[in-house]
């Protein structure tokens, strides 16, 4: 399997265009995550997906945040309006949420997507 | 809640063995420890993972007393490659919150030559 498959891994953009950050998750996973990184905040949840429904998107900052996962292997997170605070890499995320072996599963993550507002 | 609590930094020499201890008091019988490695540029990865005892594979090591209430990464003879943060995470199957899988600020470990 490739990984997680993110795109576009840089993208460079002006206060208040539309970005779409793009997310496959490894063939088979059920539970898909969103999360953002900066240096002042670390790592933070945005959102989580199981079986396309999205569970808890407690984490989205505001309105003009919204993802979706219309099938098994493709996801998207969406900001529009974009700014500048926006700025951050964007990491997704999946696992499978059982496995026969018992322990709890692991996430893993594409590459991330590293956004710029100017 | 499980909460975890990490030292934010760490220093040591290459060849030296690091343990990475992280504090998780309310740990739930159903709950397995799981630590993360992420190096600049790259998303997290996993390490290493546990429920109770000792766990060994090719990369490190993870000590976890009789109480669960802590754990501690073990990093035998570093290398500057192992410069990067590592993340302690508590959490279950299935996920039942988001707040099993929130990661905390992690540790920063720098290996000097």
């Amino acid at each position: 399997d490739a990984g997680v498959i993110q795109s576009p891994r840089h993208e460079v953009t002006e206060m208040g265009q539309e970005v779409t950050l793009r997310c496959k998750p490894i063939s088979g996973h059920d539970y898909l995550f969103w999360y953002r990184q900066t240096m002042m905040r670390g790592l933070e949840l945005l959102i989580y997906f199981n079986n396309n429904v999205p569970i808890d998107d407690s984490g989205m900052p505001e309105d003009r945040f919204s993802a979706k996962m219309p099938n098994a292997s493709f996801s998207t997170l969406k900001i529009q309006p974009s700014e500048p605070r926006d700025s951050a890499v964007y990491f997704c995320a999946s696992t499978l949420g059982r496995t026969p072996a018992g322990g709890a599963n692991v996430l893993t993550f594409g590459a991330g997507s590293r956004l710029t507002v100017l | 809640l499980a909460k975890t609590t990490q030292p934010i930094s760490m220093d040591s020499y290459e060849g030296q063995e690091v343990n990475i201890t992280c504090s998780h008091n309310n740990i739930a019988t159903n709950d397995y420890i799981t630590w993360y490695q992420q190096f600049p540029s790259q998303g997290p990865r996993f390490i290493i993972q546990g429920y109770k005892t000792k766990v060994t594979n090719e990369v490190a090591s993870l000590f976890i007393p009789a109480d669960r209430k802590s754990s501690t990464l073990s990093l035998p003879r570093v290398s500057l490659s192992d410069t990067a943060v590592y993340y302690c995470l508590v959490g279950d199957i299935p996920y039942s919150s988001a707040s099993k899988i929130i990661f905390g600020s992690g540790t920063r470990l720098s290996i000097r030559p």
